[in-house]
């Protein structure tokens, strides 16, 4: 069965800083793995995405996440958060093995940006 | 943006009663899926359907039942509902077939069961 690990329920950054949300995700084959936004309020955003080939993805609003095999990872990262960052992040896991697409999502990664 | 709505957007309702919530999409994606959001717990599966007529379940799935009979729309049925089912429930859709597998997300709606 697959699964999603998101270690971190709460992180606090300043404006400016650099960002770092870990994802661990458990899956028997090669895994379809998402980053998702979601502003209060709001439904979820894809953030970005990666399937295969070069490991480091680039996403919408800045993001970045790197695929780690050895690690079984997908962490997101921004280089310079924005206030407007603040938000709840989760991460998902798919692949071809999965009936009708389904995902698995991770519990959640609330971010708090500090002025 | 995907075109997904939900309807209502919110609902208060009393215990015992059936309550039946919407999701219409533009796009015509064949897979459709119904999350509830909780507190400490992300997202979980309801129910999801890959066509017309064809629908299975999720991890919680006792209490609500689905239907689709039109590609665009996806229904989800509280047939008596319960205090334990105050959610935000959001609809996503997917075109899996083209071995992409991202959901596109409605805006939920905000269910409270008095």
């Amino acid at each position: 069965a697959q699964s999603v690990t998101q270690p971190d329920i709460h992180i606090t950054v300043s404006e400016g800083a650099s960002l770092e949300l870990r994802c661990n995700y458990s899956y028997g084959a090669t895994p379809y793995l998402f980053w998702y936004v979601q502003s209060p309020g709001q439904g979820l955003q894809l953030l970005l995405k990666y399937f295969s080939g070069d490991t480091l993805v680039q996403g919408i609003k800045g993001f970045e996440a790197e695929f780690k095999r050895s690690q079984s990872s997908f962490n997101l990262r921004k280089p310079s958060v924005h206030w407007s960052d603040a938000a709840e992040y989760f991460c998902a896991v798919a692949g071809l093995n999965t009936n009708a697409g389904k995902s698995t999502f991770g519990d959640g990664t609330t971010l708090t940006v500090k002025p | 943006d995907a075109g997904i709505t939900q309807s209502p957007r919110h609902k208060v309702t009393e215990t015992g009663t059936p309550v039946t919530l919407r999701c219409h999409q533009t796009e015509n994606h064949r897979y459709m899926y119904w999350y509830r959001q909780d507190p400490g717990h992300g997202l979980r599966l309801i129910h999801y359907s890959y066509g017309v007529k064809d629908t299975d379940k999720g991890e919680v799935s006792d209490g609500y039942s689905v239907s689709r009979s039109k590609t665009e729309d996806f229904l989800l049925t509280l047939e008596s509902a319960t205090s334990s089912q105050t959610s935000v429930y959001f609809c996503a859709i997917s075109e899996s077939d083209s071995g992409s597998y991202e959901q596109y997300f409605g805006p939920g709606t905000r269910l409270t069961v008095t």
